[in-house]
C-alpha cells in the first residue's frame, strides 16, 4: 500500500520568508512524486514532478523539491514567499502504473504582508 | 489547446437520487481519471478510463460508475446518493505512456451537494 503524509495542514509565513512544506511518502515501488497547487475556485495545477532523473527538481513560480529516498521525503521549498503563493498545496504519489494518484491531505499556505 | 472542462459547475441533489457529471478531456489525451475531494481533504481516486475501458479503481462502491466515449470525454454516474457524497468531483486527463509519472491535467471540478 502506498500513502502520503503532509506535516502541517496550515503553514503561515511572512512575505519574503522561506516556504517549507513537508511531505513524507510510503511506497513499495520506486515512486513518482508530484506537487500540485490548488487556488480557490480553480483546478489543480502541477508545480513540479520527480521521475528519478534528478533528486532536486525545479518547478514553476520559483518552487523546488528534493527527493530523499533515505528519509522517504519530498519537501517543497521556495526561498522567498509572495502573496500570490497563498493556496492549498498537495503532495502526490503515482503508483508507478500511471493509473492512480494518491494525494496527501494538503497544506494551506498563508502569506502575511 | 483546450483544457479539461467539467459540467455542471454546481449541482444540488437529494438523498437517494442519481447524478451524472461530465468531463471533456484535453485535446490529444486518451485517459480520464475521476477524483472525489471532500471539504478540507485531499482528492481520493475513484477510477480511471483508458480507451473506453476501466483501468483501475479506488475504494469506492459500485454505485459509482463511469463511461468513456470514443472522443475520450467521460461521465461519472453516482446512484442512490448519500449525504457523504457531497464533495468536489475532479476530472483529470492525461496521455497514457508505459509506466507512471504522467502528468494529469485537472478540470475545475463539479461541486455536488446532497441534501
Amino acid at each position: 500500500a502506498q500513502s502520503v503524509t503532509q506535516l502541517g495542514s496550515h503553514v503561515s509565513v511572512s512575505e519574503g520568508a522561506l516556504v517549507l512544506l513537508r511531505c513524507n511518502y510510503s511506497s513499495s515501488v520506486p515512486p513518482y512524486l508530484f506537487w500540485y497547487v490548488q487556488y480557490p475556485n480553480q483546478g489543480l495545477q502541477l508545480l513540479l514532478k520527480y521521475t528519478s532523473a534528478a533528486t532536486l527538481v525545479k518547478g514553476i513560480n520559483g518552487f523546488e523539491a528534493e527527493f530523499k529516498k533515505s528519509e522517504t521525503s519530498f519537501h517543497l521549498t521556495k526561498p522567498s514567499a509572495h502573496m500570490s503563493d497563498a493556496a492549498e498545496y498537495f503532495c502526490v504519489l503515482d503508483n508507478n502504473a500511471g493509473n492512480m494518484l494518491t494525494f496527501g491531505g494538503g497544506t494551506r499556505l498563508m502569506v502575511k504582508p | 489547446e483546450t483544457g479539461v472542462t467539467q459540467s455542471p459547475t454546481h449541482l444540488i441533489k437529494t438523498r437517494g437520487q442519481q447524478v451524472t457529471l461530465r468531463c471533456s478531456s484535453q485535446s490529444g489525451h486518451n485517459t480520464v481519471s475521476w477524483y472525489q475531494q471532500a471539504l478540507g481533504q485531499g482528492p481520493q481516486f475513484i477510477f480511471q478510463y483508458y480507451r473506453e475501458e476501466e483501468n483501475g479503481r479506488g475504494n469506492f462502491p459500485p454505485r459509482f460508475s463511469g463511461l468513456q466515449f470514443p472522443n475520450y470525454s467521460s461521465e461519472l454516474n453516482v446512484n442512490a446518493l448519500e449525504l457523504d457524497d457531497s464533495a468536489l468531483y475532479l476530472c483529470a486527463s492525461s496521455l497514457a505512456t508505459r509506466g507512471g509519472g504522467n502528468e494529469q491535467f485537472f478540470g475545475p471540478g463539479t461541486r455536488l451537494t446532497v441534501l
